[in-house]
């Protein structure tokens, strides 16, 4: 597609229950980030893979946030027993090159997933 | 957590007006950006400068950094009532391959 596409635009989840959100990144992109982003506030990072190599996940909260990439392609975040503080939009973002906005290439972002958990 | 603060953090305006944002940031950058997020959507990138940069135009936005002071701001000139979003700078330091973003600032142009 044109852009980066997430699914599902929104979720609603029982505390408790796992969830898994997708994001396709723009075809040949070799960047890809997670983002979470709370109501009222900026994005905060969550991992970032270059390929299908995970090289920093020092923004996942806890142990239940897992995230994949496993052909450099699409990627899936999981989040395990959910709680009710998990509940924000999470944000997948793609850049060309592997540097992404450190080279100032510019990172594309999809709509989001917006996670409830009641 | 944050590494920049937006001022103000709500900005309202008439259309026409030009509104000026301001972002302060805690660390040494490579480079500083603006983006744009509609309500309910992804976020759009504006425009970057440089830590060698001091000044930037893209259009009816203009961006100025100021190293010194860690701070930039966003100047939207002329502004409509489809500038209406939230702002929010997004700095990258050192070896990190992410943006650290700040807390946006929501502007409101009425028409």
């Amino acid at each position: 597609g044109a852009g980066v596409s997430q699914s599902p635009r929104y979720k609603v989840a029982k505390r408790g229950q796992d969830v898994a959100l997708r994001c396709d990144p723009i075809s040949g992109h070799v960047s890809l980030f997670w983002y979470q982003q709370a109501l009222g506030q900026g994005p905060e990072f969550l991992t970032y893979f270059q390929n299908e190599a995970q090289l920093d996940k020092s923004g996942l909260p806890s142990d239940r946030f897992f995230a994949e990439r496993p052909e450099g392609s699409v990627s899936t975040l999981k989040i395990q027993r959910t709680q009710q503080e998990d509940s924000a939009v999470y944000l997948c973002a793609s850049s060309l090159l592997a540097l992404g906005p450190l080279s100032g290439n510019t990172i594309y972002f999809g709509e989001g997933s917006w996670l409830t958990v009641v | 957590s944050q590494q920049g603060e937006e001022d103000p953090q709500a900005l309202s305006i008439q259309e026409g007006e030009n509104a000026t944002m301001n972002c302060s940031y805690k660390t040494s950058i490579n480079n500083l950006q603006w983006y744009r997020q509609n309500s309910g959507r992804g976020l759009v990138h504006l425009i970057l400068i440089r830590s060698n940069e001091r000044e930037k135009h893209s259009g009816r936005l203009r961006v100025t950094l100021d190293t010194s002071k860690k701070s930039s701001s966003l100047l939207i000139t002329a502004s409509r009532a489809a500038d209406t979003a939230s702002y929010f700078c997004a700095t990258t330091s050192g070896s990190a391959r992410q943006l650290t973003f700040g807390s946006g600032t929501q502007l409101t142009v009425l028409p």
